[in-house]
């Protein structure tokens, strides 16, 4: 089992739609979480971060975290052509110095 | 956008020379970091480092050494390159210290595209 796991897609929406993006990790004692947007050819750029449970709204994207089931998802609200990329979601562990386990990635698509 | 520069952004070499690739940052960050990036496999750490001369393994570091003289600087080197090392190379930073028990989010810079013949 990967340590953090993303259906690899590609997830493909209509223009003004909810996009649903979600990653699942194995360690329980996880304690960050980010999702990058990474566009062909260019390097990742971080979109949002979450520590705690919950929800975290930041303008048309949310973070939502579930740290009993271990999943934590990103919301795209409004979604636009855009935003098509790859979200790569990414899982920093507690302790064990400053490593940050990346998912594969999820290829979105998002039609006009 | 943070001050991250990584040189070269491409290069083309054969089978068993060595290589080092340089990031370069103006964000006086302490954390930095080796990532290499595969189709398939996302990306994934090769070495990091915590300050100056303080570096450590990441998951794929068999092949890789790192060296950090000062904190702008972290160089990356292949002594022997193999074709298995052709990949995408990304740096990346994070500030000092962690937020609410946390982690900083890293930052990246552009990518150097390594291609071994």
């Amino acid at each position: 089992q990967k340590e953090v796991e993303q259906n690899s897609g590609p997830l493909s929406v209509p223009e003004g739609a909810i996009a649903s993006l979600n990653c699942t990790y194995s360690d329980r004692g996880s304690q960050s979480f980010f999702w990058y947007r990474q566009y062909s050819g260019k390097s990742p750029e971080l979109i949002m971060f979450i520590y705690s449970n919950g929800d975290k709204e930041d303008g048309r994207f949310t973070a939502q975290l579930n740290k009993a089931s271990q999943y934590v998802s990103l919301l795209i609200r409004d979604s636009q052509p855009s935003d098509s990329a790859t979200y790569l979601c990414a899982v920093k562990a507690r302790g064990g110095g400053f490593k940050t386990i990346f998912g594969a990635g999820t290829r979105l698509f998002v039609k006009a | 956008d943070a001050g991250i520069t990584q040189s070269p952004r491409h290069k083309v070499t054969e089978t068993g020379t060595p290589v080092t690739l340089r990031c370069h940052q103006t964000e006086n960050h302490r954390y930095m970091y080796w990532y290499r990036q595969d189709p398939g496999h996302g990306l994934r750490l090769i070495h990091y480092s915590y300050g100056v001369k303080d570096t450590d393994k990441g998951e794929v570091s068999d092949g890789y050494s790192v060296s950090r003289s000062k904190t702008e600087d972290f160089l990356l080197t292949l002594e022997s390159a193999t074709s298995s090392q052709t990949s995408v190379y990304f740096c990346a930073i994070s500030e000092s210290p962690p937020l609410a028990g946390g982690n900083q989010p890293q930052h990246f810079g552009d990518g150097t595209r390594l291609s071994i013949l």
